[in-house]
């Protein structure tokens, strides 16, 4: 298992301005993934993490607007830049360490930032 | 693309009725299937998975659910529910050659009146 630390918890910013979230896990992980969880909503993948590589986007996620950094095997950031009301969600970390040989395991996750734009 | 359907949005039970969420999913290859729960005020955590074999599956807290490769379905039971299993219940998947990425349902609330 992973235990998985987020901060801010929660924030409130004016739009126009950025924000960045920080992922902390207590071990080291293969792969970490950031998702948004709008209000009522399910959970969307912006992108995928790796260690040593560029993220990889989903569809309708640009890295100039989600500049994703993975340093190392136990932490990543999520900024959310140029912020507008409709970017109010809560943000999640995710992590999974899938075997050498390629098999799957679960995902863990974080508590969430709740983010407020105004 | 993978897309994971999930049935039924809300749904209201009364203590000890049996409760069965339905979730589909669209693709053809090897899965991998979850089901993970988030009571309110806490993060999402794993209530079942299935990988291989026994297509019936066995959770946490007596959840289970059944892998029917012919529906692509991975329906999750409870035959008696309980007060404390209030929270949103998100069917997901995963296929390997997609890179691990886990793909999640809607989501369903279910809220068990006491």
């Amino acid at each position: 298992s992973a235990v998985i630390s987020q901060k801010p918890s929660r924030d409130i910013c004016q739009r126009g301005t950025s924000l960045t979230i920080q992922c902390q896990v207590d071990s080291q992980v293969t792969m970490m993934f950031w998702y948004r969880q709008q209000p009522g909503q399910s959970l969307t993948l912006i992108a995928t993490a790796n260690q040593g590589s560029e993220a990889t986007y989903e569809s309708g996620f640009v890295i100039d607007k989600f500049p994703i950094s993975r340093p190392n095997l136990t932490f990543s950031t999520l900024t959310v830049s140029n912020m507008s009301p409709e970017d109010s969600s809560i943000y999640l970390c995710s992590v999974k360490s899938p075997t050498n040989y390629g098999v799957d395991t679960e995902a863990f996750f974080g508590q969430g930032t709740r983010l407020t734009v105004v | 693309a993978q897309s994971v359907s999930q049935h039924n949005h809300h749904v209201i039970l009364s203590e000890a009725a049996s409760l069965e969420l339905g979730c589909n999913y669209s693709y053809g290859g090897t899965v991998n299937l979850f089901w993970y729960v988030q009571y309110p005020g806490q993060h999402l955590q794993l209530l079942l998975k299935y990988f291989s074999g026994d297509p019936l599956v066995k959770g946490i807290k007596g959840f289970e659910a059944e892998f029917i490769k012919s529906k692509f379905s991975f329906n999750l039971r409870k035959p008696s529910v309980q007060w404390s299993d209030t929270a949103e219940y998100f069917c997901a998947v995963n296929a390997p050659t997609g890179g691990f990425k886990t793909i999640f349902g809607a989501g369903t609330r279910l809220f068990v009146k006491a």
